[in-house]
């Protein structure tokens, strides 16, 4: 089955700075990649995704990139804000074979003051 | 994109007893899943529950301590047996509508 590693577990960035969080994934027929952000006491939130036929998209601050050739996908959060204080997890599913997601342990994302 | 109501969202369970988690989605979805969060943990999935048919268990979950129903195309209900402290955690609902969706969560504490 599909094995997904995330690191890091813990990053501290200065406000305003960048964040980059990485993933690899073992299983070769993956082909969606979401990245969730979780708040304290809240349920998991969609971010950001990418489908195996883009190599990268961004979404104003927020950008993740793929290579399928490496099984590895990366988030990167710019000019980061206190609100980006989480924990963010990633996660691989193959759509159209069984649509379960397997999740990453999770980066907990600390914005500096 | 798809609303899922969850209940109870926290309980405070004695061990050896069992405690039904019930989800209600707000549109038809092929697929449910069940997903547990350990305390500052991640997801791991549980099982996925397709309507008509017996769930679907990853490796380390057993029907026997954890038996799903999905009666219908929109509700399904994960039990949680014979609880011992170790299953204190978070019960998560989902649904892939494209996009996952989920349950505000359980929180079950087991004494």
């Amino acid at each position: 089955g599909e094995n997904v590693e995330q690191h890091p577990s813990t990053l501290s960035v200065q406000e305003g700075d960048s964040a980059v969080i990485k993933c690899t994934y073992s299983d070769s027929a993956s082909n969606y990649f979401p990245w969730y952000k979780q708040e304290l006491g809240k349920r998991p939130q969609l971010i950001i995704d990418i489908r195996s036929n883009v190599g990268e998209k961004k979404d104003q601050r927020i950008a993740v990139t793929l290579n399928k050739t490496a099984k590895h996908f990366s988030l990167h959060i710019t000019e980061t804000q206190p609100e980006d204080s989480a924990v963010y997890f990633c996660a691989a599913s193959s759509m159209n074979r069984d649509d379960k997601i397997i999740f990453g342990k999770g980066t907990r994302l600390h914005i500096l003051p | 994109s798809a609303v899922i109501s969850q209940k109870p969202s926290r309980d405070i369970c004695q061990r050896g007893t069992s405690l039904t988690i019930q989800c209600q989605v707000d549109s038809q979805v092929t697929m449910m899943f069940w997903y547990r969060q350990q305390p500052g943990q991640s997801l791991t999935l549980i099982a996925t529950a397709n309507q008509g048919s017996e769930a679907t268990y990853e490796s380390g979950f057993v029907i026997d301590k954890f038996p799903i129903s999905r009666p219908n195309l929109t509700f399904s209900t994960l039990t949680v047996s014979n609880m011992s402290p170790e299953d204190s955690s978070i019960y998560l609902c989902s649904v892939n509508t494209g996009e996952l969706f989920f349950g505000e969560g359980s929180r079950l504490t087991v004494l």
